[in-house]
């Protein structure tokens, strides 16, 4: 099964700041990498998918990139809507999905 | 606009069933994979089963493999879930979760229902 390794947990950032979350994944998996928001007691929403297609709606604050096994997303000017927590998800093999272990974006 | 309507949790005894549905509305739901996502209190997101749009091979994660069972009703818009041999480590909330839509690969998702709770516990 492919792992997705997401780094760091927790963050703590301001308004206005820029942010990365990376994944790493066990083996080559380019480009099929999603990124997702959750925020508390709430669904998970698509930001990103085939690692750096932005998704529809999405501002453009969002961005992902990357290739092979190391992905990232990049929130710039962080805004006040964006304290959440984020997942990566890897679909490049059908039959195992596997998601991150998740990043919390806290104000600092 | 996608809908999806998650329902069927409760709380169950270890080793007992129950029945997840999922209801679709908005889109064309036979045209789509549809997944189920599980998250327990206070952890990560984990992947729990998919279903091709027209409810060929079924995938399932290692955890629930033998245990539950993915399906689909085209003709009613709703996805399943049939769960058996329940424990307590299944005690989650449910999502499921569309298919995307915009790309080669479809097994990310891009709408989710509200979730429902399952809580397995004596």
């Amino acid at each position: 099964d492919i792992q997705m390794t997401q780094s760091p947990s927790t963050l703590s950032a301001s308004v206005g700041d820029r942010v990365t979350i990376t994944c790493r994944a066990s083996l080559s998996i380019s480009p099929w990498v999603a990124w997702y928001q959750q925020k508390p007691g709430k669904a998970p929403k698509l930001l990103i998918y085939d690692a750096s297609s932005l998704e529809g709606g999405v501002p453009s604050r969002f961005s992902g990139s990357g290739s092979g096994t190391e992905f990232i997303l990049t929130i710039s000017n962080l805004q006040p809507d964006d304290f959440a927590t984020y997942y990566c998800q890897q679909y490049n093999s059908y039959s195992t999905l596997t998601f991150g272990g998740g990043t919390k974006v806290e104000i600092k | 606009e996608v809908q999806l309507l998650d329902s069927g949790g409760g709380l169950v005894q270890p080793g007992g069933s129950l029945r997840l549905s999922c209801a679709a509305s908005g889109f064309t739901f036979s045209s789509y994979a549809m997944s189920w996502v599980r998250q327990a209190p206070g952890k990560g997101l984990e992947w729990v089963s998919s279903l091709s749009s027209s409810g060929g091979t079924p995938y399932y994660a290692d955890s629930v493999k033998g245990r539950f069972t993915i399906s689909r009703d085209n003709s009613k818009n709703t996805l399943y879930v049939q769960m058996n041999s329940l424990r307590d480590e299944d005690t989650a909330v449910y999502f499921c979760a569309k298919g995307g839509s915009n790309s080669v690969r479809t097994y990310y998702f891009d709408s989710w229902g509200q979730g429902t709770l399952v809580t397995v516990s004596s």
